[in-house]
């Protein structure tokens, strides 16, 4: 079984630059979960989606970060324009239906914003 | 109130030891408690997890202890070997909203 897809692995803009990052997640898992992870600390959510609708976005910047998830399978996160704050491993995670079913994580996108 | 503290941030074990990571939280409302390793590299995967209505879960080499009264929770790592240096991470979540809220981190680095 193919795990969750997430591109670009690596990217690097200036602050005011726009970027997204593409997620698929696992085949058939209902639920999608961005996270930011900056370094030395926990994952922090984002966005969670239960198909193509969105669960909880509390912790979106909403003033700069977006997301979407189209037909419910894969998502993009845009964020526009960067802060230098935003650099960080932007990861996506999937699970099946239930908290239970685990969330599977991506290899993530290394963002730095100079 | 959603905050789960981890400690120690770094740890350093010889082969064969047992390594022993702890945090704490403070919400009561929290009912399901993952640890994730992550390689450098790599998006976190989930090790073991447990829910308070137990004390102790064991997989293989990797034990987590649980202290509902205390509100603190360990991971005990048997046997350690260098392939199991990594970050580990603690979290928890309650089954309402079944967000995760991860601790900071462990580095953990296992010497021959």
């Amino acid at each position: 079984e193919a795990g969750v897809a997430q591109s670009p692995r690596y990217k690097i803009i200036e602050k005011r630059q726009s970027v997204a990052f593409w997620c698929n997640p696992i085949s058939g898992h209902a639920t999608l979960y961005w996270y930011q992870q900056i370094l030395g600390q926990g994952p922090k959510l984002l966005i969670q989606f239960q198909n193509n609708g969105v669960v909880d976005d509390s912790q979106l910047p909403k003033d700069r970060f977006s997301a979407e998830r189209l037909k419910g399978v894969d998502s993009t996160l845009k964020i526009q324009p960067a802060k230098l704050e935003d650099s960080a491993v932007y990861l996506c995670a999937s699970s099946h239906l239930r908290l239970e079913e685990t969330q599977y994580f991506g290899p993530g996108t290394r963002l730095l914003v100079l | 109130q959603q905050q789960v503290k981890q400690s120690p941030q770094s740890l350093i074990v010889q082969k064969g030891g047992i390594p022993i990571i702890n945090c704490a939280y403070e919400n009561t409302a929290f009912d399901y408690f993952p640890w994730y390793q992550q390689f450098p590299g790599k998006g976190p995967a989930l090790l073991i997890a447990i829910r308070p209505d137990v004390s102790e879960k064991k997989e293989g080499r990797f034990t987590i202890s649980f202290n509902k009264s205390a509100k603190q929770f360990s991971l005990h790592i048997m046997d350690s070997q260098p392939g199991d240096s990594a970050t580990y991470f603690c979290a928890a979540s309650t089954r309402r909203d079944e967000k995760l809220t991860f601790g900071t981190g462990t580095r953990l680095t296992i010497i021959p």
